[in-house]
């Protein structure tokens, strides 16, 4: 069973904050890191996905980055906005399988005040 | 907007009950995933199509679900016989399939309450 952890559970800050949370995730047999924001009452919208140690990548005031070798991955919001607020997912896709079949977080719940 | 959608948005029904799920993928993506969100939880794979043929099935997915795509296009999931425990947001998405690393696309899901 892959066990793939996001911390915190839950976030609270204030508009203009800056935060981040964590992926933990195995550190072997690592294939590819997926984020995903996903607010309520609609789908939820793909931000990376990262496959090589080192990787950082970045949309807009969003960021991210990964460590294969202890498994864990990072993402960023700079200067947070109300609009921020979702949930956000991290999934793990194992180089086991040969298809998509992502392990997801429990997710890290972000809510943005004004 | 040709992204994936979902049909219904959500469902309640009475334990015992069958149920059945409509997932249109985006145009010409081959694959395939439905999964499912309990509270507090992070989606958990329930199965994977590859075109119209279904490739792998969770131990999550009971003999109590069945899941098709025929023709390879849009995709179903039925649930016979619903008990509280089937509870959950059905979520279905798809990818073009070209690499396993493809960004896999997600319709707003089924939400089930199961009374």
């Amino acid at each position: 069973i892959l066990n793939v952890e996001q911390s915190p559970q839950s976030l609270h800050v204030q508009e203009g904050d800056s935060t981040n949370f964590t992926c933990s995730f195995p550190s072997s047999n690592f294939y590819a890191l997926h984020w995903y924001r996903w607010e309520t009452a609609k789908s939820p919208e793909a931000l990376f996905v990262m496959t090589l140690n080192g990787d950082e990548k970045k949309k807009g005031r969003i960021s991210a980055t990964l460590n294969t070798k202890e498994g864990y991955s990072y993402l960023y919001i700079k200067g947070s906005q109300p609009e921020d607020s979702a949930t956000y997912l991290c999934a793990f896709l194992s180089s086991g399988t040969s298809y998509g079949k992502l392990t997801f977080g429990q997710g890290t719940i972000l809510t943005v005040h004004p | 907007d040709t992204g994936v959608s979902q049909d219904p948005r959500h469902k309640i029904t009475k334990r015992g009950q069958n149920v059945t799920f409509r997932c249109d993928p985006i145009s010409e993506h081959n694959r395939l995933y439905w999964y499912r969100q309990t509270l507090g939880q992070g989606p958990e794979f329930l199965t994977y199509f590859q075109n119209e043929a279904q490739l792998e099935k969770s131990r999550l997915l009971s003999d109590r679900f069945s899941a098709e795509r025929p023709k390879g296009s849009f995709s179903t999931l039925e649930i016979q016989r619903t008990e509280q425990g089937d509870s959950a947001m059905y979520l279905c998405a798809s990818s073009s399939g070209g690499t396993s690393t493809d960004t896999q696309y997600f319709g707003p899901g089924t939400r089930l309450t199961v009374l």
